[in-house]
């Protein structure tokens, strides 16, 4: 079956603009995570989702982040007037109840 | 807060030689422990986990409780296992995963 998949796959935006990140997990996964992964380091997580609500999102770095999962199944996550500390590889990651977590293969965003 | 430590950022070692990948975490509880890997141009997948106590790839990885640990070993290493290692600590079930910074572990032939 199909893994997770994210979209776009690269993203270059001007700072000041507004982005959106997809996420579609695999089917009839619960649990819907997101990290960033800046260059050289490991992910690190933003926020996350059981089912379309959402549990925990400490660790967005701003308010200008926001993530949502209307329907428990595809998320997006925004950033609004993204700056060039926002750029990192962004990635999705859903779960069933197994404790495995299934990655996607992430967002590059180069904000210039 | 919750941590884990990779001490090394690359690791190189000569095909056939063993190999042992440096984890270490800060958590007053029981943690569960997992290793991921990434390959190149490839996404991040999980190698094991400590509660399944299994052997992939012909890795193990045992958790010290007493020193905070979850090294990841091999006896043997191959050129095929040159990748991207993080260890990852969950506090409970399906909630975050706090990562490492990862090792590059490269395998010369």
């Amino acid at each position: 079956g199909a893994g997770v998949s994210q979209s776009p796959r690269y993203k270059v935006a001007k700072r000041g603009q507004d982005v959106a990140l997809r996420c579609d997990p695999i089917s009839g996964h619960v649990s819907l995570f997101w990290y960033q992964q800046a260059l050289g380091q490991g992910p690190e997580f933003l926020t996350y989702f059981q089912n379309e609500a959402q549990l925990d999102k400490s660790g967005l770095p701003s308010d200008r982040f926001f993530a949502e999962r209307p329907e428990g199944s595809v998320s997006t996550l925004k950033i609004q007037r993204t700056q060039q500390e926002d750029s990192a590889v962004y990635l999705c990651a859903s779960s069933l109840s197994s404790n495995e977590q299934f990655f996607g293969p992430g967002t590059r965003l180069t904000v210039l | 807060a919750q941590r884990v430590t990779q001490p090394e950022k690359l690791l190189s070692v000569f095909k056939g030689a063993p190999v042992e990948l440096k984890c270490n975490y800060s958590y007053s509880g029981s943690p569960e422990l997992f290793w991921y890997v990434q390959y190149s141009r490839q996404r991040l997948q999980l190698l094991l986990r400590h509660i399944s106590r299994e052997s992939i790839k012909g890795f193990t990885a045992d958790l010290n409780k007493g020193e905070t640990s979850f090294h990841l070993k091999k006896p043997f290493a191959q050129e095929e296992d040159s990748a991207m290692y993080y260890c990852a600590l969950e506090l409970s079930g399906n909630t975050p995963l706090v990562f490492g910074k990862g090792t590059r572990l490269s395998v010369i032939a």
